[in-house]
């Protein structure tokens, strides 16, 4: 069963507004990476953050990590229609197992 | 960034045949590449770990004669779905790691196979 779950599992917003995903796990990780992916199509690497790691950035994105309460967060700030996608969060442990949370739809309305 | 090629990108297929799905490091070498197939509008979920000169390993309730996986270079490895039934119906989907510092390296995916069994 997946260990990751997301929510919300959808969220639509105004273009500029700001987008907000969080992730929860259950065991222990080496690392969380924020993916995404069009309808239909493979995913894009978007962000890893380690687990001695609590934030990073790149670009408009934001990604918080909380070891203690097991959950991460992608802040997509200044969101645009083209960021419209689905958005995944996966866990990897020691042993190089990844497992994928569940996803969140974002729309961006125009 | 590193780039990760699937061929077919669409197949269709006549029940009891078998599918090769092959995946591609473009740009570089990958030990270690991973196989997901996804059902529409879920998320992934992991078949099965390939490494390269090796057995791959699968996850529980994936059938290993059912999903031969074969990772015979360093930028290859192939999934084949033998006697492929309906239910076999999904997106397939491959990633390789890139780099040598095992589960800290990024995955980098294909752009997935859309298998469709009549």
């Amino acid at each position: 069963s997946q260990q990751g779950e997301e929510d919300p599992q959808a969220l639509s917003i105004q273009e500029g507004e700001n987008a907000t995903m969080n992730c929860s796990y259950k065991t222990s990780i080496n690392n969380l990476q924020w993916y995404r992916q069009n309808s239909g199509r493979g995913l894009v690497h978007l962000i890893l953050i380690r687990s001695n790691e609590r934030e990073k950035h790149s670009g408009r994105l934001r990604v918080t990590l909380d070891t203690s309460k097991k959950s991460s967060s992608l802040l997509i700030t200044a969101s645009r229609a083209a960021d419209t996608a689905s958005y995944f969060c996966a866990t990897f442990t020691n042993a190089g197992k990844s497992t994928f949370g569940d996803g969140t739809t974002l729309t961006v309305k125009p | 960034g590193a780039v990760v090629s699937q061929h077919p990108s669409r197949v269709i297929c006549k029940s009891g045949t078998s599918v090769k799905i092959e995946c591609r490091s473009l740009d570089f070498q990958a030990t270690t590449m991973f196989w997901y197939r996804q059902f529409p509008k879920q998320s992934l979920m992991l078949m099965a770990t390939s490494n390269e000169g090796s057995k791959a390993t699968y996850e529980q309730g994936v059938e290993k004669d059912k999903f031969l996986i074969n990772h015979a270079s360093l930028t290859l490895s192939t999934l084949t779905v033998t006697s492929a039934h309906p239910e076999d119906s999904s997106f397939y989907i491959c990633s390789a790691l890139a780099g040598t510092s095992g589960s800290t390296d990024t995955q980098y995916f294909g752009p997935g196979t859309r298998l469709t069994v009549l």
